[in-house]
């Protein structure tokens, strides 16, 4: 079946401008991460979705990043004045659930990421 | 959150047996063990995942001691298109799961 997607594969914006990335996770799962991925580190988390809440945001860098999954499928992270050091690859994930308590994680499914790059 | 430790990078060759450690010492009982591999443009992929001793699958093997304080993934034999980064991850969900930087691993022919 479909995998992970992300639109669009590049993003080149200027300074200050802002911007919206897609994710369409693998249908029927209900857990869909973000990350950022600069160049030599590994992902670094953002934020997650069980269904339609956001249930822990704690990795947003600040105020200017938002993200939504209004209907529990597709989500889209959106960046506000965007700045040079918001260049990165933004990775999207999902998984059918967390996983459960006491048991193994459920696998987390990578789409390919958008490549930001603010000039 | 569980921190891992893992070394930045290793070298082999084509054919030789691969085995990465990585350390978490503060790992909980519920934690469970989880690997991922990641290329070049492409988002990770997961590997393997263990709680405790040994879970093989047909890409590799992940050895888990008793403590459970480390674990060591074993790659079979490896080719070039083994080159990658590779990731180990400790949480009891998905959510408490973090990515460090990963071992960046060389295969030569």
């Amino acid at each position: 079946g479909a995998g992970v997607s992300q639109t669009p594969s590049n993003k080149v914006t200027e300074k200050g401008k802002y911007v919206e990335l897609r994710c369409d996770p693998i249908s029927g799962h209900t857990a869909l991460y973000w990350y950022r991925q600069s160049l030599g580190q590994g992902p670094e988390f953002l934020i997650y979705f069980q269904g339609t809440g956001a249930a822990d945001d704690s990795g947003l860098p600040n105020d200017r990043f938002f993200a939504v999954r209004p209907e529990g499928s597709v989500s889209t992270l959106k960046i506000q004045r965007t700045e040079r050091g918001d260049s990165a690859v933004y990775l999207c994930a999902s998984s059918l659930t967390l996983g459960k308590a006491g048991g193994p994680t459920d696998t987390q499914y990578f789409g390919p990421g958008t490549r930001l790059t603010v000039l | 959150l569980a921190k891992t430790t893992q070394p930045i990078s290793m070298d082999s060759y084509e054919g030789q047996e691969v085995n990465i450690t990585c350390s978490h010492n503060n790992i909980a009982t519920n934690d469970y063990i989880t690997w991922y591999q990641q290329f070049p443009s492409q988002g990770p992929r997961f590997i393997i995942q263990g709680y405790k001793t040994k879970v093989t699958n047909e890409v590799a093997s992940l050895f888990i001691p008793a403590d459970r304080k480390s674990s060591t993934l074993s790659l079979p034999r490896v080719s070039l298109s083994d080159t990658a980064v590779y990731y180990c991850l400790v949480g009891a969900l998905n959510n408490d799961m973090r990515f460090g930087a990963g071992t960046r691993l060389t295969v030569k022919p």
